[in-house]
């Protein structure tokens, strides 16, 4: 079945840092893969989101491409702020199935 | 759009009491889910509907649990009876394409 790993945190940044959270997946076809971002007390918020190979989603200084090569989606922004703190899910959509499959979220921290 | 809306946002109870929870999907979403969070077990899926039809219900917990969607804009979850167990975040999220919205979700506490 799908599967999503997420590196396990809390990671701890200080602000301008560099980020950087794993993600790699296990489909056995061509998913369309996501990250969400839950801030305390939110629901989750899509993030930015890739439907095939080689593609780039980006949003909010956020980028992840979509590699199928190494089966990776990993998070990256080049210089995080203290409002980025919150938990980030990785995610998958295969096809025609309809569940998302979520990985168990990474807490990042930014701190001044 | 107001995005999907859920209600209450907080539910104190006490066990063995009925508890319901109601989403409102965005408009024209035919997909709305019904997920659990807490801390040990992280994002559980426990039912999801198409065009208002119950596809797959395999994450609902025990027979303690149901969820109806009498209409597209309108689905609740019911526990009968609560148990301090099922204290959790719950969320409901609809579905456009491929990509899902989430409510702000329903923090239920059961003493």
């Amino acid at each position: 079945g799908n599967s999503v790993t997420q590196m396990e945190g809390p990671v701890t940044l200080s602000e301008e840092a560099f980020l950087t959270i794993n993600c790699t997946y296990t489909a056995t076809g061509y998913p369309s893969l996501f990250w969400y971002v839950q801030y305390p007390g939110e629901g989750l918020q899509l993030l930015l989101k890739a439907t095939k190979a080689d593609d780039k989603g980006s949003n909010k200084g956020f980028e992840a491409t979509y590699r199928k090569e190494t089966t990776s989606f990993h998070l990256e922004k080049g210089s995080v702020q203290v409002s980025d703190s919150a938990v980030y899910f990785c995610a998958l959509s295969e096809g025609g199935y309809q569940k998302v499959t979520f990985g168990t979220g990474t807490k990042l921290q930014v701190i001044p | 759009d107001a995005g999907v809306i859920q209600s209450p946002r907080h539910e104190v109870t006490e066990m063995g009491q009925e508890v319901t929870l109601r989403c409102k999907p965005i408009s024209g979403h035919d997909y709305l889910f019904w997920y659990r969070q807490t801390m040990m077990r992280g994002l559980e899926l426990l039912i999801y509907f198409n065009n208002n039809v119950p596809i797959d219900d395999s994450g609902m917990p025990e027979d303690r649990f149901s969820a109806k969607m009498p209409n597209a804009s309108f689905s609740t979850l019911k526990i009968q009876p609560s148990e301090p167990r099922d204290s959790a975040v719950y969320f409901c999220a609809s579905r456009s394409t491929d990509t899902q919205y989430f409510g702000p979700g329903t923090r239920l506490t059961v003493l």
